[in-house]
C-alpha cells in the first residue's frame, strides 16, 4: 500500500550543485504535483502534470524543471541549487484534476538543505 | 483570485477541550474546500472535504461546514486528544483550476 513514494528523504547540497527528486505513485493517477513547504507560507505549487505527457508551471517554478517520465513517475530537478531552495518538498497525485474536488494524496516529503 | 486565510497558531489546548480553527476563503464561483492534517515528520493527509455550499465534511470527530454566505469553512472538534497535535491546513480548489491553494497552516498543541 505504498501510495506516493518520493526519494531521497533528506539531502544536503552545496550551492550550485544539481539534483533530482524522484516521485512515483502506484494508484494509477493521472495528475501529479510538486509542492514546497516553507515556514509561515503553507504549501506552494512548483509544477504540476495534469496527465502523462503534459507539464505546467505553478506559483514558484523558477529554478526548477520537471519530467513526467510515464504515468507513474514525476521528477523534480534543481539545476543549480540556491540557499533559497532550502525547503521541504512534497510530491502528490490525484486521479484527475483537483478542480472537481478529487482528493490529492501526498508523499512523506523530502527535506532539502542548500548550504 | 483564489485564496485561503486561516488563523495563526499555535493553538494550545488541554485534552478534551473544544477546538475551532477558523478558515475563510476568497474565490469566484463554487470552490471545493478541504482540511488537510500534517503530523510531525509526515506528509499531508486529507482530513475532510466539502464540495458545495452547506455541505458538512466530517472525519475522526472533526467537522467543517461550507458556508458560502460567510465564505468560511471552520474546523471544529468537540473533544481534542493529545494525538490530534498536528498542523492543520485549509485549502480550496475551483472549477477549471488545476491546483489546490493552501492556507499557511495552524499548529495545534494538545496537552494532557
Amino acid at each position: 500500500n505504498a501510495g506516493v513514494t518520493q526519494t531521497p528523504k533528506f539531502q544536503v547540497l552545496k550551492t550550485g550543485q544539481s539534483m533530482t527528486l524522484q516521485c512515483a505513485q502506484d494508484m494509477n493517477h493521472n495528475s501529479m504535483y510538486w509542492y514546497r513547504q516553507d515556514p509561515g507560507m503553507g504549501l506552494r505549487l512548483i509544477y504540476y502534470s495534469a496527465s502523462e505527457g503534459t507539464t505546467d508551471k505553478g506559483e514558484v517554478p523558477n529554478g526548477y524543471n520537471v519530467s513526467r517520465l510515464n504515468k507513474r513517475e514525476f521528477s523534480l530537478r534543481l539545476e543549480s541549487a540556491a540557499p533559497s531552495q532550502t525547503s521541504v518538498y512534497f510530491c502528490a497525485s490525484s486521479e484527475a484534476g483537483v478542480h472537481s474536488g478529487n482528493t490529492i494524496y501526498f508523499g512523506e516529503g523530502s527535506w532539502l538543505t542548500v548550504v | 483570485g483564489n485564496s485561503v486565510t486561516q488563523m495563526e497558531g499555535p493553538v494550545t489546548l488541554s485534552e478534551e477541550a473544544f477546538l475551532t480553527i477558523n478558515c475563510t476563503y476568497t474565490a469566484t464561483g463554487y470552490p471545493s474546500l478541504f482540511w488537510y492534517v500534517q503530523y510531525p515528520g509526515e506528509g499531508l493527509q486529507l482530513l475532510l472535504k466539502a464540495t458545495k455550499a452547506d455541505d458538512k465534511g466530517s472525519n475522526k470527530g472533526f467537522e467543517a461546514t461550507y458556508r458560502k454566505e460567510t465564505t468560511s469553512f471552520h474546523l471544529e472538534k468537540g473533544s481534542v486528544q493529545v494525538s490530534d497535535s498536528a498542523v492543520y491546513f485549509c485549502a480550496l480548489t475551483n472549477t477549471g483550476f488545476q491546483k489546490l491553494v493552501f492556507g499557511t497552516g495552524t499548529r495545534l498543541l494538545v496537552s494532557p
